[in-house]
């Protein structure tokens, strides 16, 4: 089954935080998050495992909540390069393949 | 160039006509993913590979099929397009399926 994503569209003005939720209704082992700009391919940001710890990039971290079966992307200070649409992928426990959400999509304004 | 490559980037074909997909990478990964990306869906899996001659079914499998003789190649055939298949076919690897995939340009296909 399908994560949800939460917002589906959000649009911020440059320097300002953003946070992006995914919930599933399953038990999850790990929860993957990728970026893509339009026109592009879906680039890789990170991959958070269960047991593990939140992970960072740059401005750019995430946590998973193994008890609610969520995770959360967090964007610092947001640059105009943060645009686009942001994928999460969920692992269910036994499944050896990902599910992604419907997607987030991120407007950065001067 | 180490990578991953698809072919055609573009593709308009007609309904009932048989298509082959090609994705080819350079890395030695064991896993090949091929998703179709519709707007309002995200990325759906279509076939997945863990290895050469090992493939399995995603979660829209009907009216595709893949093989996978080499491991650095992974062709999706659609057997008998049909309108519904109009969509962006995005082809992925990884090391292993925890792991990150890594994707393709993609491969824009329009059935008329």
């Amino acid at each position: 089954q399908q994560p949800v994503q939460s917002p589906q569209a959000v649009i911020l003005r440059e320097g300002e935080d953003a946070v992006i939720n995914c919930s599933s209704s399953k038990a999850l082992y790990s929860v993957h998050w990728y970026r893509q700009k339009h026109g592009e391919a879906p680039v890789f940001l990170m991959i958070l495992l269960k047991g593990g710890e939140q992970k960072g990039h740059e401005k750019i971290s995430a946590s998973f909540n193994e008890k609610k079966q969520q995770s959360s992307l967090y964007l610092t200070a947001s640059q105009l390069s943060y645009s686009g649409t942001y994928f999460c992928g969920t692992e269910a426990e036994g499944a050896q393949k990902l599910v992604f959400g419907q997607g987030t999509r991120l407007t950065i304004n001067p | 160039d180490a990578g991953i490559t698809q072919s055609p980037r573009y593709k308009i074909t007609e309904t009932g006509r048989q298509v082959t997909l090609m994705c080819h990478q350079t890395w030695s990964h064991s896993y090949m993913f091929w998703y179709r990306q519709d707007l309002g869906h995200g990325l759906r899996l279509i076939y997945y590979s863990a290895a050469a001659d090992i493939t399995d079914k995603g979660e829209v499998s009907d009216g595709y099929v893949v093989s996978r003789s080499k491991t650095e190649n992974f062709p999706l055939t659609l057997e008998s397009a049909t309108r519904s298949q109009t969509s962006v076919y995005f082809c992925a690897s990884s090391w292993d399926y925890s792991y990150e995939q890594y994707f393709g340009p993609g491969t824009r296909l329009t059935v008329t």
